[in-house]
């Protein structure tokens, strides 16, 4: 499964909506999807997995959604903290496979 | 405190050798399924290999298979990571990521525990 995120960058102030894209190429078992958010020079931070369950000591301004092949990260009102690399993730299927990332800038 | 620190890292020449290690601390290390993920300068995420917690089953991504290897012990609380032949596309952060499985016969295969990663650049 090849994962496409969009955009590949988002340029967005401090309060705003951002909604990021993952699209799969063929559908996601049983809607296995992850995201994690990377800051420069740190491992990954799981936010989300099985599409839209929030991991331990996520803020709820983080959702996601989705299913099939068509999945979205959104964070409602950005804090400045959020600005970072998005990547998704799907685990339905082998092998597992990483989204290109979206960049989430300060505008 | 749940820790990963990934050691091994380095130059390296086309073709050449290295290994990685991943020392564990914080959790029963011989419980869990292990990862190897990586990430070359300013890309996205690869998915390299995966061992179960006694090492029985084990994965790898196609770009390294047949010239990396993945083992662990237990004992020692340490996932390591040979990689043999090395190419230029194989320079990346590697990072180690636990899995949060307790079955030994099946991964979850999301990460919530990662180490900071090991930088390998391959270059003559």
């Amino acid at each position: 499964i090849v994962l496409t995120q969009s955009p590949g960058t988002l340029s967005l102030s401090p309060g705003e909506r951002a909604t990021l894209s993952c699209r799969a190429s063929q559908s996601v078992r049983s809607n296995y999807l992850a995201w994690y958010q990377q800051t420069p020079g740190q491992a990954p931070r799981l936010l989300i997995y099985g599409a839209s369950n929030r991991a331990t000591g996520i803020p709820d301004r983080f959702s996601g959604s989705g299913s099939g092949t068509d999945f979205t990260l959104t964070i409602s009102r950005l804090e400045p903290e959020d600005f970072a690399i998005y990547h998704c993730q799907q685990y339905g299927n082998s092998p597992l496979a990483f989204g290109g990332g979206t960049r989430v800038e300060i505008k | 405190e749940v820790q990963l620190v990934e050691s091994g890292g380095g130059l390296v020449q086309p073709g050449g050798s290295l290994r990685l290690s991943c020392a564990a601390s914080g959790f029963t290390f011989s419980s869990y399924w292990m990862h190897w993920v990586r990430q070359a300068p300013g890309k996205g995420l690869v998915w390299v290999s995966r061992m179960n917690s006694d090492g029985s089953r084990i994965d790898y991504a196609d770009s390294v298979k047949g010239r990396f290897t993945v083992s662990r012990d237990n004992a020692k609380n340490t996932l390591y990571l040979q990689m043999n032949s090395l190419r230029a596309e194989d320079a990346a952060v590697y990072y180690c990521a636990r899995d949060e499985s307790l079955e030994q016969q099946v991964a979850y295969n999301w990460f919530v525990r990662w180490g900071q990663g090991t930088p390998v650049t391959v270059s003559s």
